[in-house]
């Protein structure tokens, strides 16, 4: 049971272009979000990461937008650089404790010159 | 990078055969955790564990078990290895439960 899901499956972007990777959870107990970005033969590395009590969260050039109601959230990243080209993962959780991350599929972005 | 190793980085294993993967931690984190990546389907938990001896399933625990003896190791034991187990494993990190996971570099496990 999939209870996050994420799209698009791979993105190609122009350098200096804008990056939106969206997702999407089922779970309404969920009150933690995190992106995690992982470089090919790397473990993922969080990113960025949002509480329901916020609709935006910006981290230089990375922003994630959250939309409680709709049950959605997307990672934006502005100027896109060939430097951002990795794999994206959105997760989610409850906060606090030892609860699970369920994760999203992933999104590769390559980010062309 | 957090100091998590992961042992071996790469295996190839026959099916039929066990299997143990390692994860070494020097970061006295409470939270331990075991994943397996692979194409279509993102990261999912394979076993977590929340102090020393204290362990619990993920969503794909069937034919995987594991150990935590001491804070710093975390033991994933494939019974039985299949093909269907062929996969790349991280291992992660947390000191206050999921806020934060500190990935390992993961171990590339083929079983023929």
């Amino acid at each position: 049971q999939q209870q996050v899901k994420q799209s698009p499956q791979s993105l190609i972007v122009q350098k200096g272009g804008i990056s939106i990777i969206n997702c999407a959870y089922e779970n309404t107990a969920f009150d933690y979000f995190p992106w995690y970005q992982q470089f090919p033969g790397k473990g993922p590395a969080l990113l960025i990461a949002i509480r329901p009590d916020v609709s935006e969260k910006k981290e230089g050039r990375f922003t994630i937008s959250f939309n409680k109601s709709a049950k959605q959230f997307s990672l934006h990243i502005m100027d896109s650089q060939p430097g951002d080209s990795a794999t994206y993962f959105c997760a989610a959780s409850r906060a606090g404790g030892y609860q699970k991350v369920t994760f999203g599929t992933g999104t590769k972005l390559q980010v062309i010159p | 990078d957090a100091g998590i190793t992961q042992s071996p980085r790469h295996k190839v294993t026959e099916t039929g055969t066990p299997v143990t993967l390692r994860c070494h931690q020097t970061e006295n984190h409470r939270y331990m955790y075991w994943y397996r990546q692979d194409p279509g389907h993102g990261l999912r938990l394979i076993h977590y564990s929340y102090g020393v001896k204290d362990t619990d399933k993920g969503e794909v625990s069937d034919g995987y078990s594991v150990s935590r003896s001491k804070t710093e190791d975390f033991l994933l034991t494939l019974e039985s290895a299949t093909s269907s187990q062929t996969s790349v494993y991280f291992c992660a990190i947390a000191d206050r439960g999921v806020d934060e996971q500190y990935f390992g570099p993961g171990t590339r496990l083929t079983v023929t």
